[in-house]
């Protein structure tokens, strides 16, 4: 009965690959997010969706591409992997984008370059 | 651009002491605030949020406050026990959560 639910929860590959991380959330919530927490524990948003179109896009490199096939699903999709991109990225939702609803978060994805 | 600042960065206490975890930030504009425990290798877990409207909340042992205009919110912990033992996250929110550093907990038996 997981609510927010990411695959894999660890990923060790090579620089240059592609990559993606999967996430679901069986909440209902209309809006999505994905988190990158560095190896100094700062955890910054990278994108939001809200019913399916991306309300929140950080500064992200374009190597980073989100896709949220319906409300429930926000996938991550990373081209071209570089060592800094070694992070716990982490998946959340929540009722709606409004801001007055808390946020629920997944167990997170490791993600090792080597 | 919203800064965050948790202190203390770590806490080290015998079980049963009441608890203090500061969080301040730099704009005041925002929706919420919440509060957020981090066990290690695991995602966050919502503790307690507050509306930008309210002054504090409260759950079972934890008592969240909020004074928006000074950019100022306290976790309060009654009666700590060693289960209580993680990072201790919080996010006021504007268009996205932004995070502080956290505060390490360990409550020791």
């Amino acid at each position: 009965d997981t609510a927010v639910s990411q695959t894999p929860k660890y990923l060790v590959t090579q620089m240059g690959n592609d990559k993606s991380i999967k996430c679901e959330q069986n909440l209902g919530h209309d809006t999505m997010y994905w988190y990158k927490q560095d190896s100094k524990k700062f955890l910054k948003i990278m994108f939001s969706y809200n019913n399916k179109e991306l309300i929140i896009n950080e500064t992200v490199p374009n190597r980073f591409s989100p896709k949220s096939p319906d409300k429930a699903h926000l996938n991550l999709h990373i081209n071209s992997l570089e060592l800094g991109d070694s992070a716990v990225y982490f998946c959340a939702s929540s009722q709606d984008s409004t801001g007055n609803q808390p946020q629920h978060f997944g167990d997170g994805t490791r993600l090792s370059i080597l | 651009k919203q800064e965050v600042t948790q202190i203390p960065a770590a806490l080290s206490v015998p079980e049963g002491e009441n608890l203090v975890l500061n969080c301040s930030f730099t704009d005041s504009a925002i929706y919420n605030l919440q509060w957020f425990r981090q066990d290690p290798g695991k995602g966050l877990t919502s503790l307690l949020l507050i509306q930008s409207s309210q002054r504090e909340q409260t759950s079972g042992r934890l008592n969240a406050s909020l004074d928006k205009s000074s950019g100022r919110s306290t976790l309060y912990i009654a009666a700590s026990q060693p289960g209580d033992s993680a990072t201790y996250l919080c996010a006021p929110r504007g268009y996205a959560l932004n995070f502080g550093k956290g505060t390490s907990l360990l409550v020791t038996p």
